[in-house]
């Protein structure tokens, strides 16, 4: 079965410090989200693309996250400098609005 | 902004009963997903819903679509502890998710 690759799985960093997610969507999927869920604010929309352009990235701290999709193979979610609160388990999704997504494993992100 | 309810939040059924999740939402919107989420696993798609009155069935699950009302259900028949899991639906094109049920489904 086709799936959607994160990378890293798990991630423990010091606090300021850059942290890089990356997502491979699954090939000619042409929507990729990137979510965030903890236990007390649930999942939460960081940011979509279609057809690789930005459609809503409201849902992000501007100032310290950032996510891009350089390629129709490579989604990337960018936090600098990382905070505590970031800690979470981040969630990439590809798929079709008609079809449904196919979500990642995750990276589970630990700011200390 | 869109505001996505689910009710209830926690769900304790036995074996062989039936139960219903509700999904409420606020501003018009004519698509809605559904997903399962098992304990410390990623999420999984159950269906997707395009249109009012759609109305989609797999093994002991149906879900349905009223765009009139704003309302998605998710109607579980004859619960089976395999069913035991958190559910969250989803709604429009940018896919805002509600809180999630955790259902727990007992002998």
């Amino acid at each position: 079965d086709a799936r959607v690759t994160q990378t890293p799985r798990d991630k423990v960093t010091e606090m300021g410090q850059e942290v890089t997610m990356r997502c491979q969507p699954i090939l000619g999927h042409n929507t990729v989200f990137w979510y965030r869920q903890t236990m007390m604010q649930g999942l939460e929309l960081l940011a979509y693309f279609r057809n690789r352009a930005p459609l809503d990235d409201s849902g992000m701290p501007k100032d310290r996250f950032s996510a891009e999709m350089p390629d129709a193979t490579l989604a990337t979610l960018k936090i600098q400098p990382s905070e505590p609160r970031d800690s979470a388990v981040y969630f990439c999704a590809s798929g079709f609005e008609n079809y449904g997504y196919t979500f990642g494993s995750g990276t589970r992100l630990t700011v200390v | 902004e869109l505001k996505v309810e689910q009710n209830p939040l926690f769900l304790s059924m036995q074996e062989g009963k039936n139960y219903t999740i509700y999904c409420n939402y606020s501003t018009t919107s004519d698509r809605l997903y559904w997903y399962r989420q098992d304990p410390g696993k990623s999420l999984e798609s159950l269906f997707v819903l395009l249109s009012n009155g759609a109305v989609k069935q797999e093994g002991r699950l149906m879900a349905s679509l009223d765009t009139k009302a704003r309302l998605s259900t998710l109607h579980i028949t004859a619960a089976v502890h395999d069913l035991s899991a958190t559910y969250f639906c989803a709604v429009g094109y940018d896919m805002r998710f509600g809180a999630g049920t955790r259902l727990t489904v007992k002998p």
